[in-house]
Protein backbone atom coordinates (compact mmCIF):
# COMPACT_ATOMS: atom_id res chain seq x y z
CA UNK A 1 0.00 0.00 0.00
CA UNK A 2 1.55 3.16 -0.54
CA UNK A 3 -0.24 5.37 1.85
CA UNK A 4 -1.38 9.21 1.79
CA UNK A 5 0.35 10.66 -1.11
CA UNK A 6 0.60 14.47 -0.85
CA UNK A 7 1.94 16.64 -3.72
CA UNK A 8 3.59 18.94 -4.26
CA UNK A 9 6.45 18.23 -1.10
CA UNK A 10 7.76 21.95 -1.18
CA UNK A 11 5.89 24.90 -2.43
CA UNK A 12 7.50 28.58 -2.33
CA UNK A 13 5.09 31.02 -3.48
CA UNK A 14 4.96 34.78 -3.69
CA UNK A 15 2.16 36.27 -1.43
CA UNK A 16 -0.53 37.04 -3.13
CA UNK A 17 -0.97 33.86 -5.53
CA UNK A 18 -2.82 30.96 -5.35
CA UNK A 19 -1.02 27.51 -4.05
CA UNK A 20 -3.13 24.42 -4.03
CA UNK A 21 -2.00 21.29 -2.28
CA UNK A 22 -2.78 17.92 -3.19
CA UNK A 23 -4.01 14.39 -1.31
CA UNK A 24 -4.71 10.95 -2.18
CA UNK A 25 -5.96 8.82 0.24
CA UNK A 26 -5.70 5.45 1.35
CA UNK A 27 -8.40 3.71 -0.71
CA UNK A 28 -11.09 2.30 0.69
CA UNK A 29 -10.75 4.73 3.36
CA UNK A 30 -14.03 6.90 4.30
CA UNK A 31 -12.68 9.87 6.14
CA UNK A 32 -10.19 12.39 4.69
CA UNK A 33 -8.41 15.40 6.79
CA UNK A 34 -6.69 18.39 6.29
CA UNK A 35 -4.12 19.45 8.75
CA UNK A 36 -2.43 22.31 8.94
CA UNK A 37 1.18 22.55 11.80
CA UNK A 38 3.23 25.36 13.02
CA UNK A 39 5.47 25.82 16.09
CA UNK A 40 3.14 28.99 17.25
CA UNK A 41 -0.13 26.88 17.15
CA UNK A 42 0.88 22.92 16.87
CA UNK A 43 -1.58 20.94 14.82
CA UNK A 44 -5.02 22.53 13.81
CA UNK A 45 -7.80 20.19 11.91
CA UNK A 46 -8.76 22.57 8.89
CA UNK A 47 -11.61 20.41 7.34
CA UNK A 48 -12.69 16.86 7.20
CA UNK A 49 -14.72 14.94 4.78
CA UNK A 50 -16.95 11.57 4.66
CA UNK A 51 -17.17 10.00 1.74
CA UNK A 52 -16.76 12.86 0.05
CA UNK A 53 -18.83 15.36 1.58
CA UNK A 54 -17.26 18.09 3.76
CA UNK A 55 -18.43 17.38 7.65
CA UNK A 56 -16.69 19.97 9.51
CA UNK A 57 -14.89 23.56 8.04
CA UNK A 58 -14.87 24.79 10.99
CA UNK A 59 -10.85 25.15 11.84
CA UNK A 60 -10.63 26.45 7.79
CA UNK A 61 -9.12 30.04 8.83
CA UNK A 62 -10.05 32.46 6.71
CA UNK A 63 -12.31 32.63 2.89
CA UNK A 64 -8.86 32.56 1.23
CA UNK A 65 -9.17 28.61 2.12
CA UNK A 66 -11.43 26.34 0.42
CA UNK A 67 -11.04 22.35 0.10
CA UNK A 68 -12.82 20.43 -2.38
CA UNK A 69 -12.92 16.08 -2.99
CA UNK A 70 -14.56 15.60 -6.08
CA UNK A 71 -14.26 11.66 -5.55
CA UNK A 72 -13.21 8.91 -2.87
CA UNK A 73 -9.34 9.12 -4.39
CA UNK A 74 -8.76 12.86 -4.66
CA UNK A 75 -8.85 16.28 -2.47
CA UNK A 76 -7.66 19.56 -2.91
CA UNK A 77 -6.50 22.18 -0.32
CA UNK A 78 -6.43 25.77 -1.87
CA UNK A 79 -5.55 29.66 -1.14
CA UNK A 80 -6.20 31.86 -2.73
CA UNK A 81 -4.68 34.61 -2.44
CA UNK A 82 -1.78 32.87 -0.13
CA UNK A 83 -0.38 35.57 2.80
CA UNK A 84 2.91 34.49 4.46
CA UNK A 85 1.29 33.91 8.09
CA UNK A 86 -0.08 30.70 5.79
CA UNK A 87 3.91 29.55 5.87
CA UNK A 88 3.51 25.70 7.49
CA UNK A 89 3.24 22.16 7.12
CA UNK A 90 0.07 20.96 5.22
CA UNK A 91 -1.18 17.39 6.14
CA UNK A 92 -3.58 15.35 4.68
CA UNK A 93 -4.78 12.37 6.78
CA UNK A 94 -7.62 9.41 5.94
CA UNK A 95 -8.94 6.84 7.92
CA UNK A 96 -11.02 3.64 7.98
CA UNK A 97 -12.97 4.04 10.62
CA UNK A 98 -16.87 4.35 10.42
CA UNK A 99 -16.77 7.09 13.22
CA UNK A 100 -13.84 8.99 12.72
CA UNK A 101 -12.20 8.38 15.88
CA UNK A 102 -9.68 6.00 15.51
CA UNK A 103 -6.33 5.49 14.16
CA UNK A 104 -5.51 8.18 11.32
CA UNK A 105 -2.64 7.79 8.79
CA UNK A 106 -0.59 10.86 7.89
CA UNK A 107 0.74 12.11 4.23
CA UNK A 108 4.35 13.17 4.45
CA UNK A 109 3.19 16.78 4.50
CA UNK A 110 3.60 19.83 2.08
CA UNK A 111 5.67 22.22 3.18
CA UNK A 112 4.05 25.69 2.23
CA UNK A 113 7.06 28.98 2.33
CA UNK A 114 4.93 32.40 1.22
CA UNK A 115 7.22 35.18 0.97
CA UNK B 1 -14.61 21.23 25.38
CA UNK B 2 -11.73 18.40 25.09
CA UNK B 3 -8.28 19.43 25.71
CA UNK B 4 -4.96 17.21 25.93
CA UNK B 5 -2.10 18.85 27.42
CA UNK B 6 1.27 17.71 27.75
CA UNK B 7 4.65 18.62 28.74
CA UNK B 8 6.73 21.19 27.13
CA UNK B 9 9.55 19.38 25.87
CA UNK B 10 12.47 18.80 24.23
CA UNK B 11 13.22 16.52 26.71
CA UNK B 12 17.06 15.90 26.09
CA UNK B 13 18.03 11.89 27.44
CA UNK B 14 21.07 9.52 26.83
CA UNK B 15 21.23 6.28 25.08
CA UNK B 16 19.27 3.44 27.32
CA UNK B 17 17.82 6.04 30.00
CA UNK B 18 14.39 6.25 31.03
CA UNK B 19 11.50 8.07 29.02
CA UNK B 20 8.72 9.28 30.38
CA UNK B 21 6.01 12.37 28.95
CA UNK B 22 3.18 13.33 31.36
CA UNK B 23 -0.02 13.67 29.01
CA UNK B 24 -3.20 14.42 30.96
CA UNK B 25 -6.47 15.21 29.05
CA UNK B 26 -10.06 17.21 29.71
CA UNK B 27 -13.25 15.26 27.95
CA UNK B 28 -16.97 15.48 28.15
CA UNK B 29 -17.61 11.30 27.83
CA UNK B 30 -15.50 8.52 27.79
CA UNK B 31 -12.36 9.31 25.27
CA UNK B 32 -9.90 6.50 23.27
CA UNK B 33 -6.40 7.95 23.83
CA UNK B 34 -3.62 8.23 21.36
CA UNK B 35 0.12 8.42 20.78
CA UNK B 36 1.91 9.49 17.63
CA UNK B 37 5.15 10.03 16.75
CA UNK B 38 6.57 12.23 14.28
CA UNK B 39 9.38 11.78 12.96
CA UNK B 40 11.77 14.33 11.08
CA UNK B 41 10.03 15.25 7.42
CA UNK B 42 7.57 12.98 8.25
CA UNK B 43 4.44 12.85 8.86
CA UNK B 44 2.28 11.37 12.11
CA UNK B 45 1.78 7.89 12.44
CA UNK B 46 0.41 5.71 15.22
CA UNK B 47 2.44 4.62 18.27
CA UNK B 48 0.28 3.26 20.31
CA UNK B 49 -3.61 3.69 21.98
CA UNK B 50 -6.25 2.60 24.79
CA UNK B 51 -9.81 2.40 24.08
CA UNK B 52 -11.21 2.39 27.76
CA UNK B 53 -10.06 3.36 31.63
CA UNK B 54 -7.49 0.79 32.75
CA UNK B 55 -6.11 -0.56 29.38
CA UNK B 56 -2.65 -0.41 28.41
CA UNK B 57 -1.09 0.29 25.34
CA UNK B 58 2.14 -0.89 23.89
CA UNK B 59 4.16 -0.55 21.02
CA UNK B 60 8.19 -0.83 20.23
CA UNK B 61 9.36 -0.82 23.67
CA UNK B 62 6.99 2.25 24.70
CA UNK B 63 3.93 1.71 26.96
CA UNK B 64 1.11 3.66 28.64
CA UNK B 65 -2.08 3.13 30.63
CA UNK B 66 -5.30 5.05 30.42
CA UNK B 67 -5.89 6.63 33.92
CA UNK B 68 -9.04 7.46 34.47
CA UNK B 69 -9.27 8.78 37.93
CA UNK B 70 -6.03 11.00 37.08
CA UNK B 71 -7.40 11.91 33.62
CA UNK B 72 -3.57 10.96 32.28
CA UNK B 73 -2.12 8.81 29.55
CA UNK B 74 1.58 9.08 30.09
CA UNK B 75 4.19 7.36 27.69
CA UNK B 76 7.26 5.34 29.32
CA UNK B 77 10.13 3.64 27.90
CA UNK B 78 12.40 1.57 29.97
CA UNK B 79 15.32 2.29 27.55
CA UNK B 80 15.40 5.17 25.07
CA UNK B 81 17.74 4.49 21.71
CA UNK B 82 19.43 7.28 19.46
CA UNK B 83 16.38 6.52 16.77
CA UNK B 84 13.86 7.39 19.19
CA UNK B 85 14.17 10.98 18.67
CA UNK B 86 11.01 12.58 17.50
CA UNK B 87 7.67 14.58 18.28
CA UNK B 88 5.30 12.52 20.33
CA UNK B 89 1.77 13.67 20.33
CA UNK B 90 -0.99 12.85 23.03
CA UNK B 91 -4.39 12.59 21.36
CA UNK B 92 -7.66 11.52 22.54
CA UNK B 93 -11.13 10.61 20.52
CA UNK B 94 -14.69 11.23 22.24
CA UNK B 95 -17.04 9.13 20.14
CA UNK B 96 -20.00 10.68 22.74
CA UNK B 97 -21.36 13.10 20.39
CA UNK B 98 -21.55 10.88 17.09
CA UNK B 99 -19.04 11.78 14.71
CA UNK B 100 -15.82 12.51 16.50
CA UNK B 101 -12.00 13.71 15.20
CA UNK B 102 -8.81 13.61 17.06
CA UNK B 103 -7.79 16.57 19.35
CA UNK B 104 -4.08 16.37 19.61
CA UNK B 105 -1.75 17.87 22.11
CA UNK B 106 0.96 20.21 20.94
CA UNK B 107 3.82 17.60 21.21
CA UNK B 108 6.50 16.97 22.78
CA UNK B 109 10.30 16.77 20.98
CA UNK B 110 12.94 13.79 22.71
CA UNK B 111 16.53 14.02 21.61
CA UNK B 112 18.28 11.27 22.82
CA UNK B 113 22.23 11.67 22.29
CA UNK B 114 24.65 8.21 21.80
Amino acid sequence: DAGVIQSPRHEVTEMGQEVTLRCKPISGHDYLFWYRQTMMRGLELLIYFNNNVPIDDSGMPEDRFSAKMPNASFSTLKIQPSEPRDSAVYFCASSPYRTASYEQYFGPGTRLTVT
Amino acid sequence: GNSVTQMEGPVTLSEEAFLTINCTYTATGYPSLFWYVQYPGEGLQLLLKATKADDKGSNKGFEATYRKETTSFHLEKGSVQVSDSAVYFCALSDQGSGYSTLTFGKGTMLLVSP
